[in-house]
């Protein structure tokens, strides 16, 4: 079975700009979480969606958005990058809810210039 | 709010030894506690989930444990090896939803 795959692997932008990062989660899984790792902040939970709504949000700021599609595929987007976006964010997808272990991706490195 | 902690931040090691890995979480009312395994620039790979309602579980050389009334939970790595150098995370989970709350993180080095 195939893992979680996120594209693309890194990304570089500039200030201002905006990105949209894609996870597709393991198949049969209709849970997918999002993550910022940063190396002052650790890894922060961003949001999660089930089944196509936002189940859980964390404390970001609303240029932080996502959103999942019928087939679980889920994507995130920043608008108005500033420098402190840069980070290693991390998909994770699991079956359901609270009871079953998350399996992450890979990651997508982004550099905000 | 929940937090977790970990402790210690960094460990250095010989081959072969026993060690234990610390991670305290401050609210007690979790679904779940699970480990992860962090290799440089990459994901996390999931080592071993325990429900709020079990004592421990084992893979391998590998062993969990979990103590929610006193919020603490322990990993113990068996017979170490240069291959388990990695940083080594704990999260709890405090809802019904998927939301992980994670510790800083052991960085772990097995030297030969």
């Amino acid at each position: 079975k195939a893992g979680v795959t996120q594209t693309p692997r890194y990304l570089i932008k500039t200030r201002g700009q905006q990105v949209t990062l894609s996870c597709s989660p393991i198949s049969g899984h209709r849970s997918v979480s999002w993550y910022q790792q940063t190396p002052g902040q650790g890894l922060q939970f961003l949001f999660e969606y089930f089944s196509e709504t936002q189940r859980n949000k964390g404390n970001f700021p609303g240029r932080f958005s996502g959103r999942q599609f019928s087939n679980s595929r889920s994507e995130m987007n920043v608008s108005t990058l500033e420098l402190g976006d840069s980070a290693l964010y991390l998909c994770a997808s699991s079956w359901d809810r609270g009871m079953e272990t998350q399996y992450f991706g890979p990651g997508t490195r982004l550099l905000v210039l | 709010k929940q937090e977790v902690t970990q402790i210690p931040a960094a460990l250095s090691v010989p081959e072969g030894e026993n060690l234990v890995l610390n991670c305290s979480f401050t609210d007690s009312a979790i679904y779940n506690l699970q480990w992860f395994r962090q290799d440089p620039g990459k994901g996390l790979t999931s080592l071993l989930l325990i429900q709020s309602s079990q004592r421990e579980q084992t893979s391998g050389r590998l062993n969990a444990s979990l103590d929610k009334s006193s919020g603490r939970s322990t990993l113990y790595i068996a017979a170490s090896q240069p291959g388990d150098s990695a940083t080594y995370l704990c999260a709890v989970a405090t809802n019904a939803g998927n939301m992980l709350t994670f510790g800083g993180g052991t960085r772990l080095m097995v030297k030969p």
